[in-house]
């Protein structure tokens, strides 16, 4: 079955660095998502991308925040200068439309000491 | 958007049916119902969506009276890897964002 991965699995990094979270999207899917879920918290749309642009994105994602879709496979997300309250676990995800029906991968959990 | 209420915890035993419900008072008529199921330090993971009456999948039913004002995922049998954080979402099924909740949490015991 085919499946949304991420990379990588755990990032540890200090604060003020600029990170980039990796993921591979499912193949035929077109519309591409970040979420993240700080620990014990609710989880949180970050943006939505399609046909090469943004289509949506939440008050979250600030300037500090940037995707791109450098390749035909893969999807990143760029926090340009981490801040202490950007630990957290970032989902991506991936839907065939613009359908309710999305694909989650399995998370990079963020460590920003 | 709708706001959802879902129960925060649940109970259940190895074997039993486990019903959430799901208020959504001010559901809109291009909403559609959606539950969507969540394990620890995993991404969620869609279970089953529905408009009105009752679906069914191999993993669970959703029941939507004729007012959809709330809906009921059913999960038959549960076992104990059915513990997990059961998120529902009321939207239109064009809407990209999907906003979660605080979800119910399932523990499913031996």
């Amino acid at each position: 079955e085919p499946e949304v991965t991420q990379t990588p699995s755990h990032q540890v990094t200090q604060m003020g660095q600029e990170v980039i979270l990796r993921c591979v999207p499912i193949s035929n899917h077109l519309y591409f998502y970040w979420y993240r879920q700080i620990l014990g918290q609710k989880v949180e749309f970050l943006v939505s991308f399609y046909n090469n642009e943004i289509s949506e994105k939440s008050e979250i994602f600030d300037d500090q925040f940037s995707v791109e879709r450098p390749d035909g496979s893969n999807f990143t997300l760029k926090i340009r200068s981490t801040k202490l309250e950007d630990s957290a676990m970032y989902f991506c995800a991936s839907s065939e439309a613009g359908e309710y029906e999305q694909f989650f991968g399995p998370g990079t959990r963020l460590t920003v000491l | 958007l709708a706001k959802t209420t879902q129960p925060i915890s649940m109970d259940s035993y190895e074997g039993q049916e486990v019903n959430i419900t799901c208020s959504h008072n001010n559901i809109a008529t291009n909403d559609y119902i959606t539950w969507y199921q969540q394990f620890p330090s995993q991404g969620p993971r869609f279970i089953i969506q529905g408009y009105k009456t009752k679906v069914t999948n191999e993993v669970a039913s959703l029941f939507i009276p004729a007012d959809r004002k709330s809906s009921t995922l059913s999960l038959p049998r549960v076992s104990l890897s059915d513990t997990a954080v059961y998120y529902c979402l009321v939207g239109p099924t064009g809407r990209r964002a999907l906003t979660f909740g605080s979800g119910t949490r399932l523990q499913v015991q031996p």
